[in-house]
């Protein structure tokens, strides 16, 4: 079974960092390339960032581009986001997703997600 | 930037038909996914590719596409399909998009 669990959330201040981390299993991590998404409670989804399989491309969503960092570690089954210079509308839940590709293509899709882990980015 | 719109909201009472409009001038050239998120739950795929459903899906879900609107078509509606619906494709860049959502009420 995919498993997806998301930790690293909490409050933070602007301006300030923090990462999130997601331990995937049930699944061969390295055979796809894996996304973070978000959602502001009670609005719509939005993609923040995707890895490829191998960390050899990287993409971002406009409004976190320069501030956030996605990695992964395929040895330990683990995706990460470093986001700094946090603002308030970084607020949300921030999703963990499975990529139906090896890479960060434009007709791909997220086939499995975790629970999310909150961020709140207040002052 | 690019936009997927939909209907804030749907209503149909059970064993009708719903029908969810997803509209972006970019969906002949890429295809679109579904998406259905329960209250106070991870979103589950639906529909990938336009028309194709996981297995493990209910038949009654399906997906169609004609020129730029795609539509998701529930079946028979039970009142477990009462969640949010997202669709999502992709932009000229490559960039992952996401529809604004429709919430659908079984009545």
């Amino acid at each position: 079974e995919v498993q997806l669990v998301e930790s690293g959330g909490g409050l933070v201040q602007p301006g300030r960092s923090l990462r999130l981390s997601c331990a995937a299993s049930g699944f061969t991590f390295d055979d796809y390339a894996m996304h973070w998404v978000r959602q502001v409670p009670g609005k719509a989804l939005e993609w923040v960032s995707g890895i490829t399989w191998n960390s050899g491309y990287a993409g971002y969503a406009d409004s976190v581009k320069g501030r956030f960092t996605i990695s992964r570690d395929n040895a330990k089954n683990s995706l990460y986001l470093q986001m700094n210079s946090l603002r308030a509308e970084d607020t949300a839940l921030y999703y963990c997703a499975r990529c139906s590709s090896l890479e960060v293509v434009p007709a791909a899709y997220f086939d499995y997600w975790g629970q999310g882990t909150l961020v709140t980015v207040y002052s | 930037s690019y936009e997927l719109t939909q209907p804030p909201s749907v209503s149909v009472s059970p064993g009708q038909t719903a029908r969810i409009t997803c509209s972006g001038d970019l969906l002949p050239k890429q295809y679109a996914y579904w998406y259905q998120q329960r209250p106070g739950q991870a979103p589950v795929l639906l529909i990938y590719k336009d028309t194709e459903r996981p297995s493990g899906i209910p038949e009654r879900f399906s997906g169609s596409s004609s020129g730029t609107t795609v539509t998701l078509t529930i079946s028979g509606v039970q009142a477990e399909d009462e969640a949010d619906y997202y669709c999502q494709s992709s932009d000229s860049s490559g960039s992952y998009v996401f529809g604004t959502g429709t919430k659908v009420t079984v009545l």
